[in-house]
């Protein structure tokens, strides 16, 4: 499985813009970059996911740089409920659910 | 949304018994869900990928033997911690996808083994 690289924490204050980054240098032409989200004691949420384009949802937009090695996860006003470790992984596509592997994560705090 | 519910949610069994744990997709079929399992202040690691109607298939240095997998229909995966010791004591998670890309977690299930 491709590497991804997320730095271990930030911060940010309530209500304001979040920008969570991910490398991953070594993705494969065909692999979607999928984003999700755990809180504590929960099983994990999805929030995103793309291939090329830029893609946006009710939770947040997806920023995926041209070269494909690296995107970014755009919370556009963050709340106290936003609080998580944000996962960010490669996988090749599936009909049926992808087989993911977690990496570290990014683990967000939001200030009130 | 697709929901996928596990039970039990939190389970506490003496050392040397077995737990088993069931994972449901409740609106959609699977036919293959994932089981992860989570230390504190850990990331998920996939144990397993479930696939009704045949084996599973393990991850390198998950023991076969020790966490049983059934994918007996296309709503229900078992995941069983046979003969259950401390160190198995974990967050078991369970996921499954349809065909959107997306994946759907349950809520997780925390066994404590004394």
């Amino acid at each position: 499985d491709a590497k991804t690289t997320q730095p271990n924490s930030m911060e940010s204050n309530e209500e304001e813009p979040v920008h969570l980054p991910c490398n991953h240098s070594t993705i494969s032409g065909t692999d979607y970059i999928h984003w999700y989200r755990q809180l504590p004691s929960q099983g994990p949420e999805y929030v995103i996911h793309g291939l090329t384009s830029n893609v946006n949802n009710r939770m947040a937009s997806l920023a995926i740089a041209e070269d494909r090695k690296s995107s970014t996860l755009i919370l556009h006003r963050a709340t106290l409920r936003d609080a998580a470790v944000y996962y960010c992984i490669l996988s090749p596509p599936r009909t049926s659910g992808s087989r993911l592997t977690f990496g570290e994560g990014t683990q967000l705090t939001v200030n009130p | 949304g697709a929901v996928v519910s596990q039970h039990p949610s939190r389970v506490i069994c003496k050392s040397g018994t077995s737990v088993k744990i069931e994972c449901r997709s409740l609106d959609f079929q699977a036919t293959t869900m994932f089981w992860y399992r989570q230390f504190p202040k850990q990331s998920l690691m996939l144990m397993a990928t479930s696939n009704e109607g045949s084996k599973a298939t393990y991850e390198q240095g998950v023991e076969k033997d020790k966490f049983l997998i059934n994918h007996a229909s296309l709503t229900l995966s078992t995941l069983t911690v046979t003969s259950a010791h401390p160190e198995d004591s974990s967050f078991y998670i369970c996921s499954a996808g349809e065909n959107t890309g997306e994946l759907f977690f349950g809520e997780g299930s925390r066994l404590t083994v004394l």
